[in-house]
């Protein structure tokens, strides 16, 4: 069952400027993390926050957390033509709850970055 | 290169054929998975092995068959496939089934014909 959701589904923005996804989760959760995909190839990790973390930064990457919310943003700032690509948050529950362990992902963020 | 290598990298089967996905990892890790990936629909989870043993089947249909000889590879089956089992299939691995990081390999497109 679908357990993050993404928004906006398809976002274009210009090289230079920044990139915010966000994401929305339905049940607790251990931690969160965002994938990015090129077109038609394997999911490549990006950054895991824990679900005690409000904030994690990794180069031009911010992710933040708010577990009241249920909801995380990835920030990709001075974005490149080269960070064309989609983007997926999943979220690992807690084993014993909603079923076993396992890593859901939503349906994504297409980001276009304009050369 | 992320140490996950899925092989073949496209596949075009007819309904009546069997074939097989190969995925073969060597991180170390002690759990593999296979979720299949359709246009416009969320990555689904099928199938998760812990140490060789199943121990996720996510409903999946008896057409796919998923095999762990060792830590280090994982198979799945095909067989009398439909058309809208045309999709592109990635393997993961991680650490454990208590997830840190999942590295997925560059999928398989398999289209059934």
């Amino acid at each position: 069952s679908q357990q993050g959701e993404e928004d906006p589904q398809a976002l274009s923005i210009q090289e230079g400027e920044n990139a915010t996804m966000n994401c929305s989760y339905k049940t607790s959760i251990n931690n969160l993390q965002w994938y990015r995909q090129n077109s038609g190839r394997g999911l490549v990790h990006l950054i895991l926050i824990r679900s005690n973390e409000r904030e994690k930064h990794s180069g031009r990457l911010r992710v933040t957390l708010d577990t009241s919310k249920k909801s995380s943003s990835l920030l990709i700032t001075a974005s490149r033509a080269a960070d064309t690509a989609s983007y997926f948050c999943a979220t690992d529950t807690p084993q014993g709850e909603g079923g076993s362990e396992k890593l859901v992902f939503g349906k994504g963020t297409k980001l276009t970055v304009n050369p | 290169e992320t140490g996950v290598t899925q092989t073949p990298r496209h596949l075009v089967m007819g309904m009546t054929n069997k074939k097989s996905l190969k995925c073969e990892q060597h991180l170390g890790h002690n759990a593999m998975y296979w979720y299949k990936q359709s246009a416009k629909k969320p990555l689904e989870l099928m199938f998760v092995y812990s140490l060789e043993e199943r121990v996720e089947n996510n409903s999946v249909p008896s057409r796919f068959s998923p095999e762990c000889p060792n830590s280090s590879h994982l198979f799945l089956h095909l067989h009398t496939l439909q058309p809208e089992d045309s999709a592109l299939y990635l393997c993961a691995s991680s650490q454990d089934t208590r997830y840190t990081e999942a590295f997925f390999g560059q999928g398989t497109r398999l289209t059934v014909v």
